[in-house]
């Protein structure tokens, strides 16, 4: 059991250009989440869905795209990457009215 | 919306004693779960303990206690015979029941440090 997987681990960007990030769970939840974590800010909820299909927006949800087009899939998209989305990308996926699991992280820097 | 605060940015204990880590959270729903959620030097989070607000009882986990005042809205975790696997980031979050938006939202984080 795998629980939830983040692709790739590390990650070095050039300004403007692009990347997906791609969150996988294996334990049929509903719910995913994408966070950013950055020194002193804690973790910052970029965009979550609520189901296959779904999506909505975070606490910081510019210069990203998500996309839930299976249910064990959440994709994370930097579509110009600029030295502000440096950051360390969390996903997280649960049920409903239950705690979260989490990926271990993926390490972006933009150059 | 919701919003979750730890006053604390790093706080510090020795070995074996107790310490109180605060948070506060800002609400209008009557239903929600809060957690504690604790992040190691490996990244990975690991999630400590949880209270559902319909609950009165404080949750406890081993060593790991909290104390929920929902009126005063404040979810302070208290970790007791610390111990050097203690060290971490500790995150409180909140967790909306409201079906269809059961966003969960982070406070910015306690460093702990434990002395031996």
């Amino acid at each position: 059991n795998a629980g939830v997987t983040q692709t790739p681990k590390f990650r070095v960007l050039k300004t403007g250009q692009s990347m997906t990030l791609l969150c996988a769970q294996d334990m049929n939840h509903e719910y995913m989440y994408w966070y950013r974590q950055d020194p002193g800010m804690g973790l910052r909820l970029i965009h979550y869905s609520v189901g296959e299909g779904t999506t909505a927006k975070g606490e910081v949800p510019d210069g990203y795209n998500v996309s839930r087009l299976k249910k064990q899939n959440f994709l994370l998209g930097l579509e110009s990457a600029a030295p502000s989305q440096t950051s360390v990308y969390f996903c997280a996926s649960s049920y409903s009215h239950s705690q979260a699991f989490f990926g271990q992280g993926t390490r972006l820097t933009v150059v | 919306a919701q919003t979750v605060t730890q006053s604390q940015p790093e706080m510090s204990v020795q070995e074996a004693e107790t310490v109180t880590l605060s948070c506060t959270y800002d609400t209008s729903e009557s239903d929600y779960y809060l957690f504690w959620y604790k992040q190691p030097p490996s990244r990975q989070m690991i999630l400590v303990i949880r209270q559902e607000a319909y609950k009165q009882q404080n949750a406890t986990e081993n060593r790991f206690s909290v104390n929920f005042q929902k009126a005063a809205k404040s979810f302070s975790l208290k970790i007791s015979d610390s111990q050097l696997g203690d060290a971490a980031m500790y995150f409180c979050a909140y967790r909306s029941r409201q079906g269809g938006s059961e966003k969960l939202v982070f406070g910015k984080g306690t460093k702990l440090t434990v002395n031996p």
